[in-house]
């Protein structure tokens, strides 16, 4: 498996606090990707870095923010949260340009926005 | 725009009784389709990249196949362990974005 984790593994907040997601990876992987998985709509894409403090955004990126401060850690930060980003949440690594650019992803964090 | 469908979005079948997913795709250029197995409650688990057209690849009772617009999963005389959520993705060149699909519902029966 590779190596990542995320925490916490289940959050339950009310609605307007803000909330921090980690994802923590020891595959020195280039590329982090941050995901949201909802019924119907398969997994979208929130930001992904490409590099330390290289972030952009994916097509569901409006209320969240990340950061990339080291290699292994990606976070993603809901300023306010509110009921529609109660959802659960994968990060993803790959190795893009190394050859293969495969994804490999983490066991999720269930957020509860109440 | 880059788009994905799987189809069907639910399949039920006997132990032994074997069947194809299909994963269809638009995108500008393809530079991978990968298949993912995602257990509940659990993250998509990597199964397959695919590249090209004509391209194939094989494990255990999962062969994954690749035409220009579609790919299919097929799955030979599964067994009840086999039963999970199977999603698609595609790459497109140039792009560092991966689309997924809404994915599959496997149940084999013993």
């Amino acid at each position: 498996d590779a190596g990542i984790t995320q925490s916490p593994r289940h959050k339950v907040t009310e609605t307007g606090t803000p909330v921090t997601l980690r994802c923590h990876q020891t595959e020195n992987h280039r590329y982090m990707y941050w995901y949201r998985q909802d019924p119907g709509h398969g997994l979208r894409l929130i930001h992904y870095s490409y590099g330390v403090k290289d972030t952009d955004k994916g097509e569901v990126s409006d209320g969240y923010s990340v950061s990339r401060s080291k290699t292994e850690d990606f976070l993603l930060t809901l300023e306010s949260a509110t009921s529609s980003q109660t959802s659960v949440y994968f990060c993803a690594i790959s190795d893009v340009g190394a050859g293969t650019d495969t994804q490999y992803f983490g066991p999720g964090t269930r957020l509860t926005v109440l | 725009e880059d788009q994905v469908t799987q189809s069907p979005e639910a399949l039920r079948l006997q132990e032994g009784e074997s069947s194809s997913l299909n994963c269809s795709y638009t995108v500008s250029g393809l530079r991978g389709l990968f298949w993912y197995r995602q257990d509940p409650g659990k993250g998509p688990e990597f199964l397959f990249t695919l590249y090209s057209a004509g391209e194939e690849k094989e494990k255990e009772r999962l062969k994954a196949t690749l035409t220009k617009k579609e790919s299919f999963l097929h799955i030979t005389a599964p067994k009840p362990e086999d039963s999970a959520t199977y999603l698609c993705a595609v790459q497109a060149k140039g792009g560092n974005q991966f689309y997924f699909g809404t994915g599959t519902s496997l149940t084999v029966i013993p």
